[in-house]
């Protein structure tokens, strides 16, 4: 199995450009998690979805951050315009039918100078 | 989501175990207790997950107390790296099955 797929590893962008972080969750898992880490507010749940709908989003912090998975197979999470203060890691993870445990992929390093 | 509350950081001799605590008193009975591991610049990985009974894999093992209002994970020999923040986690079904991560316990594991 490979596992969550998020891309790009590492994005450096300036202040105001668009950012676009892709993941492919594990097959079959029909559930999916984007969260932030910083290591001021440490990891932060942003928004979840269960197949394929938008179940709790109340963890996006504003109207730049947009998050869509138009098929069971891939998610975006969009921040635009992007500002410094969205400089983090970004992991989005996937979990099963079973809801028991959930894979992390390795992250999207973000920093916005 | 049960509130759950952990230590913010521990020491553990290697070779030895490290046993590292949680309380999540507001559990309600269909609740789990998960526990996870981040391991810097690396997405959190999955240990241990129980309801009532202890459990035991080739990871770790996890002690829930009878009331269930707290657990502990137990790595019986500590290695080097073993040194992460450790999370545990009671997702509320009720809700949605978020997993909402806390602070968790910085482990560091001294040689």
């Amino acid at each position: 199995d490979a596992g969550v797929i998020q891309s790009p590893r590492h994005e450096v962008t300036e202040m105001g450009q668009e950012v676009t972080l892709r993941c492919k969750p594990i097959s079959g898992h029909n559930s999916l998690f984007w969260y932030r880490q910083t290591m001021m507010r440490g990891l932060e749940l942003l928004i979840y979805f269960n197949n394929n709908v938008p179940i709790d989003d109340s963890g996006m912090p504003e109207d730049r951050f947009s998050a869509k998975m138009p098929n069971a197979s891939f998610s975006t999470l969009k921040i635009q315009p992007s500002e410094p203060r969205d400089s983090a890691v970004y992991f989005c993870a996937s979990t099963g039918q079973s809801g028991n445990t959930i894979y992390f992929g390795e992250g999207s390093w973000l920093t916005v100078v | 989501d049960a509130k759950t509350t952990q230590p913010t950081s521990m020491d553990c001799a290697e070779g030895r175990a490290a046993n590292l605590p949680c309380n999540h008193s507001t559990i309600s009975g269909n609740e789990y207790v998960y526990w996870y591991r981040q391991i810097h610049s690396q997405g959190p990985q999955y240990i241990i997950h129980g309801l009532k009974n202890n459990e035991t894999n080739e990871m770790a093992s996890l002690i829930i107390t009878e009331d269930r209002k707290s657990s502990t994970l137990i790595l019986p020999h500590a290695t080097l790296r073993d040194t992460a923040v450790y999370y545990c986690i009671v997702p509320s079904y009720n809700t949605g099955n978020q997993f909402y991560f806390g602070t968790g316990t910085s482990l560091t594991v001294i040689p």
